[in-house]
């Protein structure tokens, strides 16, 4: 079965400070990935999207995510993180059909 | 509209009463989702459409909820004789094209 995994349920980074999130996956073909951000009171908002090609995909807000085939790893980073990233993240994955699986996702905080 | 819209961003309700959550998508988008979140959990994946047709409904969770989408436009997804364990968050997206999906604020259902 599909499965996406964000092993991090929540971290602590301070304003400036470089961020990683991880996200990994089970398939064997290699899936539509996408990061979604979702604020308080907010709707999920697309951040980037990986469907083929350039592996380092670049997204809004400043995030990257590097797709990794031999470890089933779509990690979103940011080199710098603001005050105004404090959120949550999710990871998700599409196959053949029309379906989403997202992960249970990340919630980030900034700390001053 | 701008964006995918949903109504009522709040419903209480209590248990054994029919509640009816309503999603407006961009103009335009042909398809449209429904996911359920529950508190801590990533959007599970509940049905879809391709305008008015209901391409998949293996998410819903049983037959006291169903969906509908009659002219290809506005959705409702209908929860019969509600249950506490049908409290989550309803959230509702649209897509353009395949693969890519806009989500709505939310409806935070509350069942007493």
């Amino acid at each position: 079965a599909q499965s996406v995994t964000q092993p991090d349920i929540h971290i602590t980074v301070s304003e400036g400070a470089s961020l990683e999130l991880r996200c990994n996956y089970s398939y064997g073909a290699t899936p539509y990935l996408f990061w979604y951000v979702q604020s308080p009171g907010q709707g999920l908002q697309l951040l980037l999207k990986y469907f083929s090609g350039d592996t380092l995909v670049q997204g809004i807000k400043g995030f990257e995510a590097e797709f990794k085939r031999s470890q089933s790893s779509f990690n979103l980073r940011k080199p710098s993180v603001h005050w105004s990233d404090a959120a949550e993240y999710f990871c998700a994955v599409g196959y053949t059909g029309n379906q989403f699986y997202f992960g249970t996702g990340t919630s980030l905080t900034v700390i001053p | 509209g701008a964006g995918v819209s949903q109504s009522p961003r709040y419903k209480v309700t209590k248990r054994g009463q029919d509640v009816a959550l309503r999603c407006d998508p961009i103009s335009g988008h042909v398809s449209l989702y429904w996911y359920r979140q529950a508190l801590g959990q990533g959007p599970e994946f509940l049905t879809y459409f391709n305008y008015e047709a209901q391409q998949d409904k293996s998410g819903l969770p049983n037959d006291r909820f169903s969906a509908e989408r009659p002219e290809g436009s506005i959705s409702t997804l209908t929860i019969q004789r509600t249950e506490q364990r049908d409290s989550a968050m309803y959230r509702c997206a649209s897509s353009l094209r395949r693969h890519e999906q806009f989500f709505g604020p939310g409806t935070r259902l509350t069942v007493l």
